[in-house]
């Protein structure tokens, strides 16, 4: 079965450094996702990408974050000056038809931030 | 927008014995309902979901749901639960005409033996 996958599985990187968090959606899908998940709080929506365009984006997605698709396979998160409190988990999901209930999600990226 | 509430953070249970995860939801659109499973140390795992039809749904591990529009509620059950259940659920919403997931804060499932 197609899966989304995520590199690195963890990132310990230090304040103010910029990361970059890589996915490889399901080759055929067409709508991409990150979504956060502080450690011991809900999964959080962070942005929809689609078309090389962000969709829709949330409150949490300021402009220290950014979203690319470089090639036609991966799709990327940048931090561009990381902050103590986005230690997260970050997982990205993909559809095809951009709807919720084909979400496939991937393992998801343990960011760090020391 | 959506919130959804799940009513217990921890549920422990024995083995073998039934198990219900308790969710609410709010919102004045309509709405598709999921239930996530997250083992630990990995990523989120569709359990099932609800999209139109049947109130009760059926999903893998001998999970299902049901959905009641007029109490605004999504639980999760099990008849009977294995030491292998033991994980975080989550509840989540999307409108119907939307891709934005909402989730629950988790409940936190462990199975004793």
């Amino acid at each position: 079965e197609p899966e989304v996958t995520q590199t690195p599985s963890h990132q310990v990187t230090q304040m103010g450094q910029e990361v970059i968090l890589r996915c490889v959606p399901i080759s055929n899908h067409l709508y991409f996702y990150w979504y956060r998940q502080i450690l011991g709080q809900k999964v959080e929506f962070l942005v929809s990408f689609y078309n090389n365009e962000i969709s829709e984006k949330s409150e949490i997605f300021d402009d220290q974050f950014s979203v690319e698709r470089p090639d036609g396979s991966n799709f990327t998160l940048k931090i561009r000056s990381t902050k103590l409190e986005d230690s997260a988990m970050y997982f990205c999901a993909s559809t095809w038809g951009g709807r919720a209930y084909e979400q496939y999600f991937g393992p998801g990226t343990r960011l760090t931030v020391t | 927008a959506q919130s959804v509430t799940q009513l217990d953070s921890q549920v422990p249970v024995f083995e073998e014995a039934p198990v219900e995860l308790r969710c609410n939801y709010s919102s004045s659109v309509s709405v598709y309902l999921f239930w996530y499973v997250q083992y630990p140390n990995q990523g989120l795992q569709l359990l099932l979901k609800y999209l139109s039809g049947s109130t009760l749904v059926k999903g893998i591990n001998g999970f299902e749901a049901e959905f009641n529009k007029s109490q605004t509620s999504f639980h999760l059950r099990k008849p009977s639960v294995h030491i292998s259940d033991t994980a975080e659920y989550f509840c989540a919403v999307v409108e119907t005409s939307g891709s934005r997931l909402t989730f629950g804060e988790g409940t936190q499932l462990t199975v004793n033996p």
